[in-house]
């Protein structure tokens, strides 16, 4: 199996900063990488698929990028309403792996 | 609107069966595969299993593997996870989310689209 890992593991950050999550592989994911948010008691949202692409909707605030085994997703000026749990998800092999996920809250 | 909707969650005793239903609306249900995931309370997200848009491929995660049967029925726009031989350790609220690509045979990319939930507790 895929083994994926994140950090930092929580976050905090004041309303307007630059956050940076990391998500590493432990083998070659070519592309194979998503992005999902999850607020408390809510079902997850797809924010990016395939590593750097904007899923419809979603705020332009929120990007990511990479290859291969590590990967980078970034929220350019965070927000109240961006309090959540962000995951990183590969599709490359079956079965498909999250990561642990990465508690984002306000200083 | 496009949604997905889950059903049948519950308590239950360890050994005993429990069948999950999520019936979608809004989109051509025939033409997307569906994924279920779970997320025992306070924890992370797991995934658990997949059906093809067509119904003829089915993957697994190993921890669910010959207890847990993945089917659709096209006619209905519903996805089933029959769940059989319970164990403590399968209490988690249960997702149906769909499978970004359509007409995929493989096991899957990305979840767009998310049922709300429903809660299985296996409990004596």
């Amino acid at each position: 199996d895929i083994q994926m890992t994140q950090s930092p593991s929580p976050l905090s950050a004041s309303v307007g900063d630059r956050v940076t999550i990391t998500c590493q592989a432990s083998q070659d994911i070519t592309i194979y990488l998503n992005w999902y948010q999850q607020k408390p008691g809510k079902a997850p949202k797809l924010l990016i698929y395939d590593a750097s692409n904007l899923q419809t909707g979603v705020p332009s605030r929120f990007s990511g990028s990479g290859s291969g085994t590590d990967f980078t997703f970034t929220i350019s000026n965070l927000q109240p309403e961006d309090i959540a749990t962000y995951y990183c998800q590969q599709y490359a092999n079956i079965p498909l792996t999250f990561g642990p996920g990465t508690e984002v809250d306000i200083k | 609107q496009v949604q997905l909707v889950e059903s049948g969650g519950g308590v239950v005793q360890p050994g005993r069966s429990l069948r999950l239903s999520c019936t979608a609306s809004g989109f051509t249900f025939s033409s997307y595969g569906i994924h279920w995931v779970r997320q025992a309370p306070g924890k992370g997200l797991e995934w658990v299993a997949v059906i093809s848009f067509h119904g003829s491929n089915e993957y697994y995660a190993d921890s669910v593997k010959g207890r847990l049967t993945i089917s659709r029925d096209n006619s209905r726009n519903t996805v089933y996870l029959q769940m059989n031989s319970l164990r403590a350790d399968d209490t988690a609220f249960y997702y149906c989310a769909r499978d970004r690509a359509p007409y995929s045979h493989g096991g899957g990319s990305a979840f767009d689209i998310w049922g709300q939930g429903t809660l299985v507790t296996v409990s004596s």
